[in-house]
């Protein structure tokens, strides 16, 4: 991911449908990808990571695809619920030992 | 689960004076610590990677004289902000990790408001 400061895009979605957030990154030898959850007020949480010989890996209820043509990363939450609400954010590590780098981030909001 | 406690969970200060913010991995030793800023509706900038027993190393444009990190344990690492100014104000996220960067556990982060 690469932060370029700019305010947070949303997503509004209604209760139980899906959900898809989308991240850019822009380091090609970036080895993995880790998406996060933010509440407010509260430290980054784990979500899921993919490798990047891989393109897509699946959770409980979100899947990540990974394409490296285009440096492109999604974030799928299946029925999604009120207690999905937060910012998500993708974050991109070279090599296991590397820095975090983390993406822009995108609000979720989830209408009941 | 690894569980990491940042302290404290907010802080309001005079210009001018110093902060110190108090990062423990509660039941793991972590090899390495990093100290993240960030500031409304914008994402986590890394600041510095701390590993204990050494200096830290700071990212490019982080003052390593305005904002010290001690790592004297491997379960305590401390980011002091001196002479803070209302510039600084921000939201300060620590986190642990007991082998590689990506099993970093993140702390709840320090909300610093500079007056």
């Amino acid at each position: 991911g690469e932060s370029v400061g700019l305010h947070l895009p949303t997503l509004s979605v209604q209760e139980g449908d899906n959900s898809i957030i989308n991240c850019a990154y822009s380091n090609s030898a970036s080895d993995y990808f880790i998406w996060y959850k933010q509440e407010s007020g509260k430290g980054p949480q784990f979500i899921i990571d993919i490798r990047s010989n891989m393109d897509k890996r699946q959770g409980q209820r979100v899947t990540v695809l990974l394409n490296k043509t285009v440096k492109h990363l999604s974030l799928q939450i299946a029925a999604t619920q009120p207690g999905d609400s937060a910012v998500y954010f993708c974050a991109d590590l070279i090599g296991r030992g590397g820095k975090l780098i983390f993406g822009q981030g995108t609000e979720l909001s989830v209408k009941p | 689960g690894a569980v990491v406690s940042q302290h404290p969970s907010r802080v309001i200060c005079k210009s001018g004076t110093s902060v110190k913010i108090e990062c423990r991995s509660l039941d793991f030793q972590a090899t390495t610590m990093f100290w993240y800023r960030q500031f409304p509706k914008q994402s986590l900038m890394l600041m510095a990677t701390s590993n204990e027993g050494s200096k830290a190393t700071y990212e490019q444009g982080v003052e390593k004289d305005k904002f010290l990190i001690n790592h004297a344990s491997l379960t305590l690492s401390t980011l002091t902000v001196t002479s803070a100014h209302p510039e600084d104000s921000s939201f300060y996220i620590c986190s642990a990790t007991r082998g590689t960067a990506l099993d970093q556990y993140f702390g709840a982060g320090t909300r610093l408001s500079v007056l």
